[in-house]
């Protein structure tokens, strides 16, 4: 198990280019999520999936932004038309509840990390 | 709504004393989780310990350790015989248990520096 892997790690992009993340969770972790994360500021939440269901999305989730994850395992997260504002650190995580009591919380397993920078 | 505040922007430890790191929470949810997460400047998330709303016990993890009062609603981190590589951004964290969202919700972080 190599834990969460996120590619790339670095991506700089014009204006208004489309860009793609790849996310691959730890194997047999159905429940997997992105997040952003600005500088000085702690991760907010984006959207998550359990298996291939997209069961949350925030509200600071724009139309440009799209999430899948087509056959639960790896996700991508695309934004479209990127904008300067867009530029932080996309953080993606994945838990599974197995192993433990059903209602228990469960710790998330976090990747690297994207660094997106539009210039 | 859940929410989770972090009031140290910033903090100084010397090496091998102990620190704590204040975190409170707010939520209407009987059944949450507490987390704490520490971000190196490599920018890695990496999970600490973990409290549960019915844990009747503080949780601890080698030099960590987590003060929580339920009924002020925080949930502290201490660690003991401070390190410099603890030297690092640390989060805390909550995710509600019953409410129907699965979503982890973050504080603003405190970044902590050891001294030598």
């Amino acid at each position: 198990d190599t834990g969460v892997s996120q590619d790339p790690r670095h991506k700089i992009t014009k204006r208004g280019q489309n860009v793609t993340f790849r996310c691959d969770p730890i194997s047999e972790h159905n429940r997997l999520y992105w997040y952003r994360q600005t500088l000085g500021q702690g991760p907010e939440f984006l959207t998550y999936f359990q298996n291939e269901a997209q069961l949350e999305k925030s509200r600071l989730l724009s139309d440009r932004f799209s999430a899948e994850r087509p056959k639960g395992s790896f996700s991508t997260l695309e934004i479209q038309r990127t904008e300067q504002g867009d530029s932080a650190m996309y953080l993606c995580a994945s838990s599974s509840l197995k192993g433990r009591k059903l209602g228990m919380n469960t710790e998330a397993f976090f990747g690297q990390g994207t660094r997106l920078t539009v210039v | 709504a859940q929410k989770i505040t972090q009031t140290q922007p910033g903090m100084f430890v010397q090496e091998k004393e102990a620190v704590t790191l204040d975190c409170t929470y707010d939520t209407s949810d009987p059944s949450y989780g507490l987390f704490w997460y520490k971000q190196p400047s490599s920018g890695e998330m990496i999970f600490l310990i973990y409290q549960g709303s019915y844990d009747q016990q503080n949780a601890t993890e080698g030099r960590y350790s987590l003060n929580f009062q339920k009924a002020r609603k925080s949930a502290n981190l201490v660690i003991s015989a401070s390190q410099l590589g603890d030297s690092a951004m640390y989060f805390c964290a909550m995710r509600e248990g019953s409410s129907g969202t699965y979503k982890y919700i973050f504080g603003t972080g405190t970044r902590l520096k050891v001294l030598a």
